[in-house]
């Protein structure tokens, strides 16, 4: 079992919909857990953190965490051409951040 | 705040050819870390250093890959000799604190291995 699991998509959806990421985490211990996007031929930038159970807001993102399912979601509300990207899911424990594959986003206009 | 610098940008070789990265940290940020990723998947950790010492290099193929970080600051990844499933980008990062905080990246190397 892979440690950091997420479906490598693409997932497509319309400009203007709600684009929703899923990824599930092997560890229980995990502490903490990151979204990164990564634009072809470019580094990860960190987009969200959520630490706690629940919802963390930011803008047109959403990150939900349930530690008791090992599941970590983000959601991109309004979803723009410019959010196109291979979106990564990360998970720390004990100071080693674990990413999975990453699920390519298309948005078409 | 100069971000993580990253050299050489992109490198051909052979098989069995050596090569060696370097990676220069946001200043004052005492984690440092090695990532591999190749085409498809996701960064896969190597080395992670705190300071000049290695907190995790479970994932690297020590017969022919070595890091080192001497004083604490400047890293060198080498590979030795290269096989062709070494073909990736290798990233570094660095962040503030061990375990904590965000990982900022540089903007990687590219090995292709012919």
């Amino acid at each position: 079992q892979k440690e950091v699991e997420q479906n490598s998509g693409p997932l497509s959806v319309p400009e203007g919909a709600i684009a929703s990421l899923n990824c599930t985490y092997s560890d229980r211990g995990s502490q903490s857990f990151f979204w990164y996007r990564q634009y072809s031929g470019k580094s990860p930038e960190l987009i969200m953190s959520i630490y706690s159970n629940g919802d963390k807001e930011d803008g047109r993102f959403t990150a939900q965490l349930n530690k008791a399912s090992q599941y970590v979601s983000l959601l991109i509300r309004d979803s723009q051409p410019s959010d196109s990207a291979t979106y990564l899911c990360a998970v720390r424990n004990t100071g080693k951040l674990i990413f999975g594959q990453g699920t390519t986003l298309q948005v078409k206009p | 705040e100069a971000g993580v610098a990253q050299s050489p940008r992109y490198k051909i070789i052979e098989k069995r050819q050596s090569v060696a990265f370097w990676c220069n940290p946001i200043s004052g940020h005492a984690t440092l870390y090695w990532y591999q990723q190749i085409l498809g998947q996701g960064p896969k950790l190597l080395i992670q250093f705190q300071n000049n010492g290695v907190v995790d290099d479970s994932q690297l193929p020590k017969d022919r890959f070595s890091a080192e970080r001497l004083k604490g600051v400047d890293s060198t990844l080498k590979i030795q000799p290269a096989k062709l499933e070494d073909s990736a980008v290798y990233l570094c990062a660095s962040s503030s604190t061990w375990g904590e905080g965000e990982l900022f990246f540089g903007e990687g190397s590219r090995l292709t291995v012919l």
